[in-house]
């Protein structure tokens, strides 16, 4: 079972739409991350929420976690080709053995058209 | 800058053939570092991780016989895949974490492994 859902797993939009992309758990996480990866690349940090509740901005991007830390969005406003991409969450369960270890969502395709 | 170097960035090798990749953390020291394996369109799945003087630690359905990890220092993790085979080719990715708990992990830029 994936300890990480994240959804949807292809979207394909046209430049100017906004969309949204969950990940969504039954399980706290301590922190969650957000990756963006281009093909032939490792992922690239977008942001790390720590917070329950917290929102964080990166220009067009707006990330929330949840209050109870199982959840968070990502969610893009006026997309643009350059947005294309695999997007990926990642939480880290809180100390112990867990320390780095990070579980993933089976992550996002994005491709946003002209 | 990069603060994760891995190499090769391509690999291509016949079958029955060992490889080795390399991971280093450039300007900091990572006692622990992950290697993962991601198929084409897919997320990222973690096969062990690597602890700086002892033993890797994998991810259950992980051959460790045939992942062999060593994290001889605090800046270079290496993952051998020996005896490779067609089934083996993917795309390997390192990464590091420089700080404390909800701090980010910095990613290597992959390896491509392709077994002929």
């Amino acid at each position: 079972t994936q300890l990480l859902e994240q959804s949807p797993q292809f979207l394909s939009i046209q430049e100017g739409e906004n969309l949204t992309v969950y990940c969504n758990s039954s399980s706290v996480f301590s922190s969650l991350q957000w990756y963006r990866q281009e093909p032939g690349e490792g992922p690239v940090l977008l942001v790390t929420v720590v917070t329950g509740g917290e929102v964080k901005k990166l220009k067009r991007l707006t990330f929330q976690f949840g209050d109870a830390r199982k959840d968070s969005s990502l969610h893009i406003t006026a997309a643009q080709p350059g947005d294309t991409g695999l997007y990926l969450c990642a939480g880290e369960r809180a100390g112990g053995t867990s320390y780095g270890k990070l579980t993933f969502g089976q992550g996002t395709i994005l491709t946003v058209h002209p | 800058g990069a603060v994760v170097s891995q190499h090769p960035s391509r690999v291509i090798c016949k079958s029955g053939t060992s490889v080795k990749i390399e991971c280093r953390s450039l300007d900091f020291q990572a006692t622990t570092m992950f290697w993962y394996r991601q198929f084409p369109k897919k997320s990222l799945m973690l096969m062990a991780t690597s602890n700086e003087g002892s033993k890797a630690t994998y991810e259950q359905g992980v051959e460790k016989d045939k992942f062999l990890i060593n994290h001889a220092s605090l800046t270079l993790s290496t993952l051998t895949v020996t005896s490779a085979h067609p089934e083996d080719s993917s795309f390997y990715i390192c990464s590091a974490k420089w700080g404390g708990q909800g701090s980010p992990l910095h990613f290597g830029n992959g390896t491509r492994l392709t077994v002929t």
